[in-house]
């Protein structure tokens, strides 16, 4: 089973803060992406990568940035923390599409994080 | 305009019955594919059921059947003889396959399913 593994479940932080969300996978992905969740708004896309050291942008990457500097690795910074980045962050990996369109993202627990 | 709609924001349904979840998709793209994920009170997300646009037949997987009307751009989630355990958020999604770069998922809003004894 693919495991997808975020370092924390639970986090706060204060305003202004630079803040680092982990994310590891075990499977040998070549596509990994970040996601936030708030109510009533579904999950966003913030930014994905498709390589180590390739990234690009997805819906909602103001205030964000990512790292990728190992192929099983890919972090989310938080330059300045904000309340408004206050939310639930979840990892996700997947093959290369190529011919496996049929291959689903796997989503790590997700990272409940708190900006006060 | 929403690429993903889901008109539900919650349900109750009686345990054993059927449960059909809406989800509506707004694409250009011919290829594309599209996922339903559920999510239940823990968080995690997962992976139930999947349509290419091009499949002939609709998905089945267990108790969970997708309703693909393509003319329609519809993709409902059916998922029979209900259980408490499904009680859950249900998340529908679209992978527009002409994008480049690593294809991203567009999600739904999600409906809140609740089953009741």
């Amino acid at each position: 089973d693919v495991k997808v593994t975020q370092s924390s479940r639970y986090l706060v932080k204060r305003t202004g803060e630079k803040v680092f969300l982990e994310c590891v996978q075990d499977m040998d992905h070549e596509n990994m992406f970040w996601y936030r969740q708030d109510p009533g708004l579904g999950l966003r896309l913030i930014y994905f990568s498709y390589d180590v050291k390739m990234k690009e942008k997805g819906d909602i990457p103001e205030g964000y940035s990512v790292s990728r500097e190992k192929k099983e690795r890919f972090s989310l910074i938080l330059e300045s923390a904000s309340t408004n980045q206050t939310s639930m962050y979840l990892c996700a990996s997947r093959v290369r599409t190529g011919g496996m369109r049929n291959q689903p993202q796997h989503f790590g627990d997700g990272t409940r994080l708190s900006i006060l | 305009a929403q690429k993903i709609t889901q008109t539900q924001p919650g349900m109750f349904v009686q345990e054993k019955e059927a449960v059909t979840l809406d989800c509506t998709y707004d694409t250009s793209d011919p290829s594309y594919g599209l996922f339903w994920y559920k999510q239940p009170s823990s968080g995690e997300m997962i992976f139930l059921i999947y349509q290419g646009s091009y499949d002939q037949q609709n998905a089945t997987e267990g108790r969970y059947s997708l309703n693909f009307q393509k003319a329609r751009k519809s993709a409902n989630l059916v998922i029979s003889a209900s259980q408490l355990g499904d009680s859950a958020m249900y998340f529908c999604a679209m992978r527009e396959n002409s994008g480049g770069g690593a294809d991203g998922l567009t999600f739904g809003k999600g409906t809140h399913l609740i089953i009741q004894p």
